[in-house]
């Protein structure tokens, strides 16, 4: 089975600077599909960026970007000209295409960041 | 056009109560998920509806069942209430099943059993 690891239980960054936060998954599958959501006290979960795993090109959406490191296993986002507005729960989930008629996302247990002024 | 909409945001049950969830998908998306967030558990998936069809289902006891109606409105039900369902119960909807099709969230209940 299919697992995702966030090691950074906390981070912090000031307003302004850069800040990565780190994603590891567990899979044998050669292709599947890499998220990153991001949780902020409104409760409401908001897609950040997507990786399809069969394309070497990092995605990358304004400010936020990913490392996508295949044979490592990592997925690690980066955060550019922190914003006050990026202070939140960030999760990582992994979703296979190999599971048949299942769509269901795996999550890592989420990485708090905190923005300082 | 609007989000999901989940309702209510908040419940207070008392074990072995029952408890119903909704959730209205944004208009023209056919498929929602259901999602339980707990601190130690992280997110866990409980089911996927598609056209009033249940697809797949999560590891969670029969106490936990849904639906999905003509409009693609789902609800959630809870039977016989134990403390460890407290939790924020998310729901997700996408236009269609592709792999590629990202979840678009609701607001969550946050379910509080005493």
């Amino acid at each position: 089975a299919q697992t995702v690891t966030q090691s950074q239980p906390e981070m912090s960054v000031q307003e302004a600077e850069t800040v990565t936060l780190s994603c590891t998954y567990d899979t044998s599958e050669s292709d599947y599909y890499l998220f990153w959501y991001k949780q902020p006290p409104s409760r409401q979960m908001i897609l950040v960026i997507r990786q399809e795993a069969y394309k070497q090109q990092n995605a990358t959406e304004n400010r936020f970007s990913v490392n996508f490191q295949k044979a490592a296993k990592s997925f690690s986002l980066k955060i550019s000209d922190s914003q006050l507005g990026d202070a939140a729960m960030y999760f990582c989930a992994y979703r296979s295409v190999y599971a048949g008629n299942n769509r269901k996302l795996i999550w890592g247990l989420g990485t708090s960041l905190a923005v300082n002024p | 056009k609007a989000g999901v909409t989940q309702t209510p945001r908040y419940l207070i049950k008392t074990r072995g109560q029952q408890v119903t969830l909704s959730c209205s998908p944004i208009s023209g998306h056919r498929s929602v998920s259901w999602y339980q967030q707990t601190p130690g558990q992280g997110l866990q998936f409980l089911f996927e509806y598609f056209s009033e069809t249940q697809r797949n289902k999560g590891n969670f006891p029969g106490r936990f069942s849904g639906r999905q109606f003509s409009n693609s409105r789902s609800e959630m039900n809870v039977s016989t209430l134990e403390l460890g369902d407290s939790a924020l119960y998310l729901c997700a909807s996408s236009p269609d099943r592709r792999l590629n099709s990202p979840l678009h969230f609701g607001n969550g209940t946050r379910l509080t059993v005493t």
